[in-house]
């Protein structure tokens, strides 16, 4: 079983629509979480970075852990044609150097 | 603020011949630095990390190997390169303290 699960898609939704994109985990010792942007051909770029708990929101972004049931997820709302890009979840644990990461979901937004 | 370099952005190579990659980092000091590879569609490997200078450990064994001369310079290198090592190698850093990672723009290695 991998540390990190993540459907690999490809995910694709009209404009406006609220994507939600997830990862499972099985380390129950991760306590910090990170979503990624990555585009084609680019570097990830860090989204949102949360830790324990709880849920965070940042304009249209919106990440939520829940590590009874070790799932986290990024919400998109009124996702953009300008959303399209591959999105990894990362995770590390208190104390840890290396970061786990999914192996990214491709998002599609069709205008 | 915090900027991540590498270079070059692209190469092509051919079997057997050496390899050298360079990520600097400005802004911070003493910054945890990560190498990874990203092979097309597939997740992140990361090969190397390093918590200061001349200190190393690696992930992956074969033929890369990684260096940190200096506070904020880590390089990736290889002696004969494999047309398995073919991909995009990311660097990043991360603060003493902190978790999140950061990453370079990246670099596309084709290997003929």
């Amino acid at each position: 079983q991998k540390e990190v699960e993540q459907d690999p898609g490809p995910l694709s939704v009209p404009e406006g629509a609220i994507v939600s994109l997830n990862c499972t985990y099985s380390n129950s010792a991760f306590q910090y979480f990170m979503w990624y942007r990555q585009y084609s051909r680019k570097g990830p770029e860090l989204l949102m970075y949360t830790y324990s708990s709880g849920n965070k929101e940042d304009g249209r972004f919106t990440a939520q852990v829940d590590k009874s049931s070790k799932y986290i997820s990024l919400f998109i709302r009124d996702s953009q044609p300008s959303d399209s890009a591959t999105y990894l979840c990362a995770m590390t644990g208190t104390g840890g150097f290396k970061t786990i990461f999914g192996a990214g979901t491709r998002l599609f937004v069709k205008a | 603020s915090q900027t991540i370099h590498q270079w070059p952005a692209t190469l092509v190579q051919p079997v057997g011949s050496p390899l050298s990659l360079e990520c600097t980092v400005e802004g911070t000091s003493n910054p945890n630095l990560y190498w990874y590879r990203q092979a097309a569609g597939r997740g992140l490997q990361l090969l190397f990390y390093s918590v200061g200078i001349g200190q190393i450990s690696s992930e992956v064994p074969q033929n890369l190997s990684a260096s940190r001369p200096q506070d904020r310079q880590f390089i990736l290198s290889s002696k004969k390169l494999l047309l398995s090592d073919s991909g995009f190698y990311l660097c990043a850093w991360r603060s003493w303290g902190n978790y999140e990672q950061y990453f370079g723009p990246g670099t596309r290695l084709t290997v003929t």
